[in-house]
């Protein structure tokens, strides 16, 4: 089955810096890349996501890159602000043919630091 | 939209007796519901995966007769933690998709609470 590894577990940074999540993937079959971010006690909310067609996505200050060949994909937050705290979970999607599978990564606490 | 709710928000139970979590997908018809257990500080587990009309499959080490999942239309799925004990106590989150987008849509979330 798939497996994905998210890292780092913890990040920390100053407000107004980037912060970068890593994630890999082992599934070539896997075509659908999802990035949640879940704050303490609710839902995960969907904040980007790529298909597997594509290199790169950029929603405002939200970014996710994807390299099939590497099978690694990373999430970049620019200019992070306090309410970009929160965890955050990659995960990675295979889906056709009649079958669907969904492996999240074990997350990531970003804290950011006023 | 593609809104998904869960009932109940938060529950406290005694151990032994048993807990019904409603999940209901509320415009849109989910072709497919998924139901995750998550604990403090630790990423979504996926314990069953169900289809309208048909039997919900478990994931290795989910225990059937425990957690009973029932998917009786395409906007509402149950999940029965029967005889609860106080390690069932979790954060249980039920998600679906719609067949449009690959992706799933996620309830709120149920903090069950086993005393």
């Amino acid at each position: 089955g798939e497996n994905v590894e998210q890292h780092p577990s913890t990040l920390s940074v100053q407000e107004g810096d980037s912060a970068v999540i890593k994630c890999t993937y082992s599934d070539s079959a896997s075509n659908y890349f999802p990035w949640y971010k879940q704050e303490l006690g609710k839902r995960p909310q969907l904040i980007i996501d790529i298909r597997s067609n594509v290199g790169e996505k950029k929603d405002q200050r939200i970014a996710v890159t994807l390299n099939k060949t590497a099978k690694h994909f990373s999430l970049h937050i620019t200019e992070t602000q306090p309410e970009d705290s929160a965890v955050y979970f990659c995960a990675a999607i295979r889906s056709g043919a009649g079958s669907y599978q969904l492996t999240f990564g074990k997350g990531t606490k970003l804290s950011v630091i006023p | 939209g593609a809104v998904v709710s869960q009932h109940p928000s938060w529950v406290i139970c005694k151990s032994g007796t048993s807990v019904k979590i409603e999940c209901r997908s509320l415009d849109f018809q989910a072709t497919t519901m998924f139901w995750y257990r998550q604990f403090p500080k630790q990423s979504l587990m996926l314990m069953a995966t169900s289809n309208e009309g048909s039997k919900a499959t478990y994931e290795q080490g989910v225990e059937k007769d425990k957690f009973l999942i029932n998917h009786a239309s395409l906007t509402l799925s149950t999940l029965t933690v029967t005889s609860a004990h106080p390690e069932d106590s979790s954060f249980y989150i039920c998600s679906a998709t719609t067949g449009k987008y690959v992706g799933q849509y996620f309830g709120p979330g149920t903090r069950l609470t086993v005393t």
